[in-house]
C-alpha cells in the first residue's frame, strides 16, 4: 500500500511558540491531504482539507490564522501551529487520497505527531 | 453534522469471533471504511464497503446496508494482537471522511 510519512514523530514546545509538523506522501502523488486531530480517547477529528496548489479548506471551528496549512508540491503538506498554547496538545494526523479503483479512494494515514505544549 | 454510532468497548475470548456494529446519518454517503487503530498509532485501513453486501477479507469481514445506515465488522478467530480500537468511518456528500468514536476491543487468552 501507498506509504505516508510525518515528521517530527513527537514534539515537545513552550507555549507562545509555533510548531511545523509535515506530512509526505512516499510513493504517490496526492492532489488531496487531510489533517486531523485526536485527542485521549476521542475519535479523529477532521481540521482541514489541503488540496495542492489553492488554499486549504478548514471545518467549521478550526482557526485558519492558528492552524497555517501549505500544499506546495504533490506530495508535501505542512501543518503549523502558532502561538501554540497547552490546549493544542493533542495527537495530530494527516492523511493522503491516492485515486483507487471502483472510486475507493482510499486514505492513507500519517503514522501522527504528538503535540505537547508546556 | 454526521452521526456516527457504535459500542464503546467489547471483550472477547481468543478464537471467538466478535461483531462490531455501527450506525450512520451523514448528508449524503459515498462509501463506509473501517479501520484498525492502536493505542498513541495511526488507523489502518481495514475494509470499504459501498455497495450493499458483505466484504470478506480473511479473518475481516464487513458489511453495509445503506437503506438502514448500518455497517458490522466481524472478527473472526481473534488474536491476542487483534486488541485495538476500530474506527467506523464514513465518506460524505462531500467525500470527506466522519469517524465514530471507536470501539475498543480487548481479547483475553
Amino acid at each position: 500500500g501507498a506509504v505516508v510519512s510525518q515528521h517530527p514523530s513527537w514534539v515537545i514546545c513552550k507555549s507562545g511558540t509555533s510548531v511545523k509538523i509535515e506530512c509526505r506522501s512516499l510513493d504517490f502523488q496526492a492532489t488531496t491531504m487531510f489533517w486531523y486531530r485526536q485527542f485521549p480517547k476521542q475519535s479523529l477529528m477532521l481540521m482541514a482539507t489541503s488540496n495542492e496548489g489553492s488554499k486549504a479548506t478548514y471545518e467549521q471551528g478550526v482557526e485558519k490564522d492558528k492552524f497555517l496549512i501549505n500544499h506546495a508540491s504533490l506530495t508535501l503538506s505542512t501543518l503549523t501551529v502558532t502561538s501554540a498554547h497547552p490546549e493544542d496538545s493533542s495527537f495530530y494526523i494527516c492523511s493522503a487520497q491516492e485515486p483507487g479503483l471502483a472510486g475507493s479512494d482510499e486514505q492513507f494515514f500519517g503514522p501522527g505527531t504528538r503535540l505537547t505544549v508546556l | 453534522g454526521q452521526n456516527i454510532d457504535q459500542p464503546t468497548e467489547m471483550t472477547a475470548t481468543e478464537g471467538a469471533i466478535v461483531q462490531i456494529n455501527c450506525t450512520y446519518q451523514t448528508s449524503g454517503f459515498n462509501g463506509l471504511f473501517w479501520y484498525q487503530q492502536h493505542a498513541g498509532e495511526a488507523p489502518t485501513f481495514l475494509s470499504y464497503n459501498v455497495l450493499d453486501g458483505l466484504e470478506e477479507k480473511g479473518r475481516f469481514s464487513s458489511f453495509l446496508s445503506r437503506s438502514k445506515g448500518y455497517s458490522y465488522l466481524l472478527l473472526k478467530e481473534l488474536q491476542m494482537k487483534d486488541s485495538a480500537s476500530y474506527l467506523c468511518a464514513v465518506r460524505d456528500g462531500d467525500y470527506k471522511l466522519s469517524f465514530g468514536a471507536g470501539t475498543t476491543v480487548t481479547v483475553r487468552a
